[in-house]
């Protein structure tokens, strides 16, 4: 079984610059999630969604961060602009559901650099 | 609000002895689930285990030992004869309503040989 695909796995900007990320989730996940881990921290929700609805988004930047799951499979995060807080890892997750207890899948992230 | 706090940020060990992680929560629910996961130098995080509100029972898995107490709110884990491969960032993990999952700050275990 496929695991969570990300890509890319690395990306440097400049601030004030636009970056997107993209996850595949696990074939079937309906649940998939967004994280950021900034350096020495533990990953942090960004936003949650349950196929193509988003379930929580309240730690979500709003002003600058946005995500879509068009279709309830694969998932972008963009960040516009970019400032220097936001160099961190970007990870993806999946689960097959939202329900409480089930174990999430985590891709191998998006090292994101801002300079 | 839910929290998890990890008050061990690194640790460094000799290859074969025991090390114990240590994990405490906040919650005021009283369902809810507790997660231990790895993350080694390549960054994707490696689910070890789940263990939930009403489960108290300890779990060996192993090398690996789980020692969860509500009494104290605490969730440790226990590498028994650790290895150079144990060597990574662990995070303990608390999950409640619609599995958003708060993460403690992770420690960082270095095993030498």
């Amino acid at each position: 079984e496929a695991g969570v695909a990300q890509s890319p796995r690395y990306k440097i900007i400049e601030k004030r610059q636009s970056v997107a990320f993209w996850c595949n989730p696990i074939s079937g996940h309906a649940t998939l999630y967004w994280y950021q881990q900034i350096l020495g921290q533990g990953p942090k929700l960004l936003i949650q969604f349950q196929n193509n609805g988003v379930v929580d988004d309240s730690q979500l930047p709003k002003d600058r961060f946005s995500a879509e799951r068009l279709k309830g499979v694969d998932s972008t995060l963009k960040i516009q602009p970019a400032k220097l807080e936001d160099s961190a890892v970007y990870l993806c997750a999946s689960t097959l559901s939202t329900g409480r207890g089930n174990e999430q899948y985590f891709g191998p992230g998006t090292r994101l650099t801002v300079t | 609000a839910q929290k998890v706090t990890q008050a061990q940020t690194e640790i460094s060990v000799v290859e074969k002895e025991d090390v114990t992680l240590d994990c405490v929560y906040e919650t005021r629910d009283t369902t809810y689930y507790l997660f231990w996961y790895k993350q080694p130098p390549s960054g994707e995080l490696v689910f070890l285990i789940r263990r939930n509100s009403f489960d108290e029972q300890n779990e060996i898995s192993g090398r690996y030992s789980w020692n969860f107490q509500k009494s104290t709110s605490s969730f440790n884990f226990t590498i028994t004869a650790s290895q150079v491969v144990d060597s990574a960032v662990y995070f303990c993990a608390l999950s409640v309503y619609n599995n958003d999952m708060r993460f403690g700050a992770g420690t960082r275990l270095t095993v030498k040989p």
